[in-house]
């Protein structure tokens, strides 16, 4: 099956500074990549979605200077926390679709993030 | 009210056990998957499915498309099926998806 990949699969960063995940498929060509965050206990909660070569759409209540998605290729997308504060600390996933008509959606490893 | 509902929340079951998970959606679809995310937080996609029945090993998932409804089935369940099994779909024509709650099945020895 198709994977994608997540780097840093942890960090811990501290208040003020900011934070870059990758999120890579490593066999497929993404053209439609996801990012989700999900607090203790509670589902997935969709933040963006980005499209190679385009601004990300971002979801209602996402603030888009905080969160800086980037997909520049068929394969990479980056979601970068400016800034980052102790509420941001959670887990952030990434998907990605190869848009060919499925909708199947493979998904990263994940990313803890913890600000301190 | 949350557009997926899932049933059980929280399912423990003995080693062997036949289990089953609800998921009932109340919009229309194009596709429903059934995901499986384990402690360590990593999601590995079970099924995507809009129709009828799909069987992988010791997994089974149906839909009901007129009920909007569909369950995952897990035959001769095993410790290692611990986890967090999650119910999502794409709403019409929508690559995003929407997801239900989670339920956290417990196989015990």
């Amino acid at each position: 099956g198709a994977v994608v990949s997540q780097h840093p699969s942890r960090v811990i960063c501290k208040s003020g500074t900011s934070v870059k995940i990758e999120c890579r498929s490593l066999d497929f060509q993404a053209t439609t990549m996801f990012w989700y965050r999900q607090f203790p206990k509670q589902s997935l909660m969709l933040m963006a979605t980005s499209n190679e070569g385009s601004k990300a759409t971002y979801e209602q209540g996402v603030e888009k200077d905080k969160f800086l998605i980037n997909h520049a290729s068929l394969t990479l997308s980056t979601l970068t926390v400016t800034s980052a504060h102790p509420e941001d600390s959670s887990f952030y996933i990434c998907s990605a679709s190869s848009g060919t008509g499925s909708y199947e959606q493979y998904f990263g490893p994940g990313t803890r993030l913890t600000v301190t | 009210k949350n557009e997926v509902e899932q049933s059980p929340q929280n399912l423990t079951a003995q080693e062997g056990e036949f289990i089953t998970i609800n998921c009932s959606y109340s919009v229309g679809i194009s596709a429903l998957h059934w995901l499986q995310q384990h402690p360590g937080g990593g999601i590995v996609s079970l099924f995507m499915l809009s129709s009828g029945k799909k069987k992988h090993g010791r997994l089974i998932a149906t839909i009901n498309i007129q009920e909007k409804h569909s369950s995952l089935h897990i035959t001769a369940s095993h410790p290692r099926d611990s986890a967090v099994y999650i119910c999502a779909v794409n709403q019409g024509g929508s690559e995003k998806l929407v997801f239900g709650k989670g339920t956290k099945l417990t196989v015990n020895p």
